[in-house]
């Protein structure tokens, strides 16, 4: 059974820095690529960023680029989003995601954890 | 990027009645259209890939069509279970993106 946890969110200032976390099993995680997808409260989904199974490629969406960096540890089955220079927008649950094999389209998610951005 | 534009936004619906929703891409996307149900208060759940594919368990009663730039997301026979936003999302170019949301209210 797939399973995807997400853990590390809270709240911080404007100008801050979180490290959300996920943790995942019962597949094989270094040959898929994982996404995060955020959503802010009451909005739809919004697509933040992709990285490839090796981690050799990373992709973002433009409203986080320079600020976010993607990263995974294949020993550790385990994908990790670093967000700096927070902003109030950027307030939302962050999906951690895997992918279908050959494309980047999310199939199974993670519950979700709430990263609050505020003073 | 490709812009989703989803309709209709919200659709008041009785148990058995059957549901339609469109999903209309800003260009062409082949068939790299999927749909989405998400629960008050859960995370998004995969039920229609490449525009027609049922994804694993989901029930027959959903089904999804479309090539191109136009897609649809058909529920047969509504149940009550089924009250839920449906977002469709395109895998065809980077910035991947999802419809804004049809959100199914049952009567």
């Amino acid at each position: 059974e797939v399973q995807v946890l997400e853990s590390g969110g809270g709240l911080v200032q404007p100008g801050g820095s979180l490290r959300l976390s996920c943790a995942t099993s019962g597949f094989t995680f270094n040959s898929c690529a994982m996404s995060w997808v955020r959503q802010a409260p009451g909005k739809g989904l919004e697509w933040v960023s992709t990285i490839t199974g090796t981690g050799g490629d990373t992709y973002y969406a433009d409203s986080v680029q320079g600020r976010f960096t993607i990263s995974r540890d294949n020993s550790k089955n385990t994908l990790y989003l670093q967000m700096n220079s927070l902003r109030t927008e950027d307030t939302a649950i962050y999906y951690c995601a895997k992918t279908l094999g050959g494309n980047y389209c999310p199939d199974y998610w993670g519950q979700g954890t709430l990263a609050t951005v505020s003073s | 990027e490709i812009v989703l534009t989803q309709s209709p936004d919200f659709q008041s619906v009785t148990p058995k009645e059957k549901v339609t929703i469109t999903c209309r891409a800003s260009q062409s996307i082949g068939t790299t259209l999927h749909w989405y149900q998400q629960k008050p208060d859960q995370s998004p759940k995969l039920l229609i890939k490449y525009a027609s594919q049922s994804f694993s368990g989901v029930p027959s009663r959903f089904s999804g069509s479309g090539s191109g730039t136009d897609f649809t997301l058909t529920i047969n026979s509504l149940e009550a279970e089924d009250a839920a936003t449906y977002y469709c999302h395109q895998s065809s170019s980077l910035p991947l993106t999802f419809g804004g949301g049809t959100k199914v209210e049952i009567k």
